[in-house]
């Protein structure tokens, strides 16, 4: 199993552009989500899915979109990227709306 | 709102030493409690999680946490740290009864010291 995975890792991009960040999981989990982790802020929560076709808000899901087609991708996009966008970005996805939740090995994204 | 709180943002120990780093949470109901580690340059990996029973769980590595329900705690313990323990240490909490939400803590950057 390859577990979580995300491309690109390193993504740099000017402000106004859009892009997709891709992730994907091979363990058939139903809930996915996606952080952004910040200097001395921790992980926050920007979107999340329940399961394919029902996606759902998080703590700051300003300027992102996410869908889910498939049970196996969870992409976000970014609209019009903005420098307060400069961050890294985690995907995760669990069995069940309480266990462990496996993380991906992230994308650093810097908007200039 | 929820939250959760790690009292110490960077710990420089020297190798052997003990290790404690805290952290609380505020939510009145049930949850589930995780703390992760994030080596330089990796992704997230699980330490240790919490879900019932025992209030005192071991983890890999050599770790452990302690559930205090009273103090709303869940600290992170290691009697003997080694230099491959430098990392970054995140407490998690899972509110019961919703989405699979984890709410982080900021983090907790310990360098330890040969």
């Amino acid at each position: 199993n390859a577990g979580v995975t995300q491309t690109p890792k390193f993504q740099v991009l000017k402000t106004g552009q859009s892009m997709t960040l891709q992730c994907a999981q091979d363990m058939n989990h139903e809930y996915m989500s996606w952080y952004r982790q910040d200097p001395g802020m921790g992980l926050r929560l920007i979107h999340y899915s329940v399961g394919a076709g029902i996606t759902d808000q998080g703590e700051v899901p300003n300027g992102y979109n996410v869908s889910r087609s498939t049970t196996e991708d969870f992409p976000l996009r970014l609209l019009s990227a903005a420098p307060s966008q400069t961050s890294v970005y985690f995907c995760a996805s669990s069995w069940g709306l309480e266990g462990e939740q496996f993380f991906g090995p992230g994308t650093r994204l810097t908007v200039l | 709102a929820q939250s959760v709180s790690q009292h110490n943002h960077h710990v420089i120990l020297s190798e052997a030493a003990s290790l404690e780093l805290g952290c609380n949470y505020s939510y009145g109901g049930t949850v589930n409690l995780f703390w992760y580690v994030q080596y330089p340059g990796q992704h997230l990996q699980l330490l240790l999680k919490y879900f019932s029973g025992d209030p005192l769980v071991k983890g890999i590595k050599g770790f452990e946490a302690e559930f205090i329900k009273s103090k709303f705690s869940f600290n992170l313990r290691k009697p003997s740290v080694q230099w491959s323990d430098t990392a970054e240490y995140f407490c998690a909490v899972n509110p019961l009864g919703g989405y699979n939400k984890l709410i982080f803590g900021a983090g907790t950057r310990l360098a330890v010291h040969p």
